[in-house]
């Protein structure tokens, strides 16, 4: 039972490098997200994509690109990273249908941008 | 304004006390609710769904007010095993649709 699986776990990162974080679900899910938790400031969206083919901006998109890449596979780009983009990201994965459905997380990757 | 916002607390109860938490969201359309509980170095994890009419699981009881835009979570007869953080959740609706949005989350310790 893999559920939503984040690659890599950690990673750290000059100024300036590139890197992408993967995502993959194995739920069948239409909707994927990324979030970013900093200390005190709970989950902020990044982007989601409500259904394979389509992404959309959340509260904090700048300085990242998504690609949805299948139905399972959701990935998070940082072109050029900034110490400011040091924070724990999740993934997360949403089923098909219907209102009240659970959202399920991957284990988070901790990026530290030096 | 934040879509979504919650006293963060901290809340510090003995255990078998009851304790609340509120959360007010900006969006009239939003369509469903939740409450998720963050472990430290955790990811979140669903609670409970708010329905409309209030819901009650075991020792927790949501209730959500609509014309008020607000939704609260009671924890009644707290264990040591409830601390955690517990972050509200609101699902948009409208063009927005299919789109999550968690509260900064409020932080809660129960000590003997």
């Amino acid at each position: 039972n893999a559920g939503v699986t984040q690659t890599p776990k950690f990673q750290v990162l000059k100024t300036g490098q590139s890197m992408t974080l993967q995502c993959a679900q194995d739920m069948n899910h239409n909707s994927m997200y990324w979030y970013r938790q900093d200390p005190g400031m709970g989950l902020r969206l990044i982007y989601y994509s409500a259904s394979e083919g389509t992404t959309d901006k959340g509260e904090v998109p700048n300085g990242y690109n998504v690609s949805r890449l299948n139905k399972r596979e959701f990935s998070l780009r940082l072109e050029s990273a900034a110490p400011s983009q040091t924070s724990v990201y999740f993934c997360a994965s949403r089923a098909p249908r219907g209102e009240n459905t659970e959202a399920f997380f991957g284990q988070g990757t901790r990026l530290t941008v030096v | 304004r934040k879509e979504v916002e919650q006293d963060p607390g901290p809340f510090n109860v003995p255990e078998g006390a009851t304790v609340a938490f509120n959360c007010t969201y900006s969006n009239s359309a939003s369509q469903s609710f939740f409450w998720y509980r963050q472990d430290c170095r955790k990811e979140p994890k669903l609670l409970m769904s708010v329905y409309s009419s209030g819901n009650e699981d075991g020792r927790f009881t949501a209730q959500l007010n609509r014309a008020s835009q607000y939704i609260s979570l009671l924890i009644r007869d707290s264990k040591l095993s409830d601390s955690a953080t517990y972050l509200c959740v609101v699902n948009a609706g409208g063009t927005s649709y299919g789109k999550l949005t968690f509260g900064q989350g409020t932080i809660l310790t129960v000590h003997p």
